[in-house]
């Protein structure tokens, strides 16, 4: 099992619509969990970071299941300008180190059409 | 700020050339990393630095090196380019990944996309 899976997309969806963006990550002892945006040719941006309980920021509202290892991001009333890749990120601590590793799934497109 | 710089923005060489890629941040950061971005493989950690004079090899170190001489500064050194090395490299940063404080967000820069013939 790959340490981070993601859909793999791509997902095309009209102006208003619902989305829905899974990831699974294989290391239960993974500490932290984040959702990344990346535009066509730029760097990746921090969306959200996942918290245990399920946090919202808007029309975003990032989930987590420590049980299952998934966590899932979803877009209400989606608008031109999400059209993006989502990057699913997860860290975890470093055996016998001193520090974190951040491991990125390989990313959903998302293309929002008028 | 102007947060994390990389230069250049676009580069070719030919196999068997060596270059620099620059990497600076003037957020102060102690952790400092460059990866690499592949169609259809996301984001590769490459190396990575916890701090001056700390460096530490990640996921797909072969064909590449760094030092860490101070806090701002991370350049990423290709020995010999090869046809596998042509990507877009992007550098990050961040406050710290220690076990303090794993939750913070990591800044990239705009990316160097490479070409090696």
């Amino acid at each position: 099992r790959k340490e981070v899976e993601q859909d793999p997309g791509p997902f095309n969806v009209p102006e208003g619509a619902t989305v829905a963006f899974n990831c699974t990550y294989s290391n239960s002892a993974s500490q932290s969990f984040f959702w990344y945006r990346q535009d066509c040719r730029k760097e990746p941006k921090l969306l959200m970071s996942v918290y245990s309980s399920g946090n919202e920021d808007g029309r975003f509202t990032a989930q987590l299941n420590r049980a299952s290892q998934y966590i899932s991001l979803l877009i209400r009333d989606s608008k031109l300008s999400d059209s993006a890749t989502y990057l699913c990120v997860v860290t975890t601590w470093v055996s016998g180190g001193s520090n974190y590793k951040l491991t990125f799934g390989k990313g959903t497109l998302l293309t929002v059409n008028p | 700020n102007a947060g994390v710089t990389q230069t250049p923005k676009f580069q070719v060489l030919k196999t068997g050339q060596s270059m620099t890629l620059q990497c600076a941040q003037d957020m102060n950061h102690e952790y400092m990393s460059w990866y690499r971005q592949d169609p259809g493989m996301g984001l590769r950690l490459i190396h990575y630095s916890v701090g001056a004079g700390i460096t530490d090899q990640g996921e797909v170190p072969n064909g590449y090196n760094v030092s860490r001489s101070t806090t701002e500064d991370f350049p990423l050194r290709l020995l010999s380019a090869a046809p596998s090395q042509t990507s877009v490299y992007f550098c990050a940063s961040s406050y710290s990944l220690s076990g303090r404080k794993p939750y913070n967000e990591q800044f990239f820069g705009p990316g160097t996309r490479l070409t090696v013939l």
